[in-house]
């Protein structure tokens, strides 16, 4: 079955303990991408990547890190995790970069950061 | 960039017919507009996507404008299990592939 994979579905962690939330594709997506989401302000993209070893910033990208060693692997990092990253985070993929192609979204990750 | 702006809520009942409008005036030239729609505690799920003039599949139906500055989703004879956010999407106009949200719409339908 087609589909984005994150894990962990729950974190609970303390601030500035590194944590990795990973995010798997097997569609041989070139496209992926990270969100968060926030009560009242929607989607907000953290980090996306156009393919391997490309990585870029989306409108919110501090406080985290990504990497895209492998196609279908794009974890996102919080290398010291603090409240406010408290949130529920979608990870998605689409064909290509081109802005046409509809992204395919993960279940959620959803971080709480004590 | 490509902001995007849409009513926060609607109402509406089953059976009616419900058009949600997005707002995107510095839409690119190359930007599609796609709309998602999202359950709680799920990710996005992909609706409809068109370029200009209208678009229809067995979902929903997607009209805009000449201008491109706009768009509206129509959902044909709503469901209760309609009840959900929807999004309206457009790409980033510098050609970096950002993808920018809007703060979407929550749609009720009532019985």
């Amino acid at each position: 079955e087609a589909q984005v994979t994150q894990n962990p579905r729950y974190l609970i962690t303390v601030t500035g303990k590194k944590l990795t939330v990973t995010c798997s594709q097997n569609m041989n997506h070139e496209y992926m991408s990270w969100y968060r989401q926030d009560p009242g302000l929607g989607l907000r993209q953290i980090y996306y990547s156009m393919n391997v070893e490309v990585t870029d910033k989306g409108d919110v990208p501090e406080g985290y890190k990504v990497s895209r060693k492998e196609k279908r692997n794009f974890p996102l990092i919080l290398e010291s995790p603090s409240p406010n990253q408290t949130s529920l985070y979608f990870c998605a993929s689409s064909v290509g970069s081109f802005t046409g192609e509809p992204l395919h979204f993960g279940n959620g990750t959803r971080l709480t950061v004590t | 960039l490509a902001k995007t702006t849409q009513p926060i809520s609607m109402d509406s009942y089953e059976g009616q017919e419900v058009n949600i409008t997005c707002s995107h005036n510095n839409i690119a030239t190359n930007d599609y507009i796609t709309w998602y729609q999202q359950f709680p505690s799920q990710g996005p799920r992909f609706i409809i996507q068109g370029y200009k003039t209208k678009v229809t599949n067995e979902v929903a139906s997607l009209f805009i404008p000449a201008d491109r500055k706009s768009s509206t989703l129509s959902l044909p004879r709503v469901s209760l299990s309609d009840t959900a956010v929807y999004y309206c999407l457009v790409g980033d106009d510098t050609g970096g592939f950002k993808t920018i949200f809007g703060a979407g719409t929550r749609l009720f339908v009532k019985a």
